[in-house]
């Protein structure tokens, strides 16, 4: 199994431009979930989804968009980069919730916007 | 929201010496988890640990529930173990949240 696998590795953006970032699992997880980690600090979750069709916000989804098609892939988009964006983003999956489940992570996408 | 506080916020052990992270939750939970962030910033499973302790070579953790902490020890220290230890605790309120703490950073010298 590959795990949790996203793309790109680094980004550099400008302001107002838009971006996707892409994560795929393939443990046949049910739960995937956005995290965005600024320098220094800890992970905060931006979204999640429970299924594919499902997704919910986190505690800083304002800027971001997602869609889950597939079990498999949890796309995050942004629209309107803004320099607030320029964080380290994580995605992670788990078999059922990270409620009762443990997460595994991908190994991140550095953005950086101009 | 719940609070999840992590100490000390930094940490310098010599080779060899042993210590102990602590975390912090201000409200009860159903799960409490440990990573590892590697210098290379990659995010690492320790345990998930609810209540009671676990061993994992090296590395054990402990969790008092009914007094809202838990303890991750770290006996003989290697330079590998260098890096960001997080607790983090799940929980809903409405939808689903994951909150981390800030993270302890721990550097091992050779």
């Amino acid at each position: 199994n590959a795990g949790v696998t996203q793309t790109p590795k680094f980004r550099i953006l400008k302001i107002g431009q838009s971006m996707t970032l892409q994560c795929a699992q393939d443990m046949n997880h049910n739960y995937m979930y956005w995290y965005r980690q600024d320098p220094g600090m800890g992970l905060k979750l931006i979204y999640y989804s429970v299924g594919a069709g499902i997704t919910d916000k986190g505690e800083v989804p304002n800027g971001y968009n997602v869609s889950r098609s597939t079990t498999e892939d949890f796309p995050l988009r942004l629209e309107l980069a803004a320099p607030s964006q320029t964080s380290v983003y994580f995605c992670a999956s788990s078999p059922r919730g990270g409620y009762t489940d443990t997460q595994y992570f991908g190994p991140g996408t550095r953005l950086t916007v101009l | 929201g719940i609070q999840v506080e992590q100490s000390p916020p930094d940490l310098i052990l010599q080779e060899g010496a042993n210590s102990t992270l602590r975390c912090n939750f201000s409200d009860s939970v159903n799960n409490l988890q440990w990573f590892h962030q590697n210098p290379w910033g990659q995010l690492i499973n320790l345990f998930y640990i609810p209540s009671g302790t676990k061993q994992n070579g090296r590395l054990s953790a402990t969790t008092v529930a009914t007094e809202r902490y838990s303890l991750l020890y770290i006996s003989s220290s290697q330079t590998t173990d260098s890096g960001v230890y997080f607790c983090a605790v799940p929980f809903r309120t409405g939808g689903f949240k994951t909150i981390f703490g800030a993270g302890t950073r721990l550097f091992v010298k050779a």
